[in-house]
């Protein structure tokens, strides 16, 4: 089982917004992390520390967290970014040990 | 640029040992932790736990204690993961994952490798 919940799949339209939640009681004391995994390949960070993005990420990419649940945004979606999102946080026991959400298979079609 | 290069597939029987490296370039291997996460087929990713990379003190994660080993060759800038008593639901792809400055956070991934455990 995972500490960290996500829905199972999200489901858009091209150019319109997809919105992929992760919940947890780690969030609302610990930073998300985002991760695209596209088929077959290694996973991929898109977002940091709730909503910083990294140098390749696209402008359409963001992040938010509140309370116990973070949201991963994307704005405009693409059929390029299909694939599976996992969250990942910290325990907030403060030994730093990480954790995955379930994973959220994103479909633009 | 930073690259983390992982070991081929392999292929083994229940029982079995198995290592797999993960050589970094790019940057001061010492200067950053590697994490190691698995993903068995069809499944989520599983954070195994992580190493520090100028101790070689390594963490483990609930349920990879034990039969999982991480190790460091700091003259080679090589990460090691080794599993002993290979049981067929060990049969995964296993990723290193530099541990980035932000609460140790995965930055920068290996390609995995993929092991099968099968009679």
């Amino acid at each position: 089982s995972y500490e960290l919940t996500q829905p199972p799949s999200v489901s858009v339209s091209p150019g319109q917004t997809a919105r992929i939640t992760c919940s947890g009681d780690a969030l609302t004391k610990k930073y998300a992390y985002w991760y695209q995994q596209k088929s077959g390949q290694a996973p991929v960070r898109v977002i940091y520390e709730d909503n910083k993005r990294p140098s390749g990420t696209p402008e359409r990419f963001s992040g938010s967290r509140s309370g116990t649940m973070a949201t991963l945004i994307i704005s405009g979606a693409q059929v390029d970014d299909e694939g599976d999102y996992y969250c990942y946080s910290v325990a907030s026991t403060g030994d730093r040990r990480g954790m995955f959400g379930g994973g959220t298979k994103l479909t633009v079609l | 640029q930073v690259q983390l290069v992982q070991s081929g597939s392999e292929l083994k029987k229940p029982g079995a040992s198995v290592k797999v490296s993960c050589k970094a370039s790019g940057y001061t291997f010492t200067n950053y932790a590697m994490n190691w996460v698995r993903q068995a087929p069809g499944q989520g990713l599983d954070w195994m736990g992580w190493i520090n990379t100028n101790t070689g003190n390594p963490t483990y994660a609930q349920g990879f204690t034990g039969r999982f080993v991480f190790s460091l060759d700091t003259s080679v800038s090589t990460a090691y993961l080794q599993i002993s008593s290979l049981k067929a639901d060990d049969t995964a792809v296993y990723y290193c994952a530099r541990r980035g400055y932000s609460y140790g956070a995965p930055d920068y991934w290996g390609q995995g490798t993929l092991v099968t455990v099968s009679s």
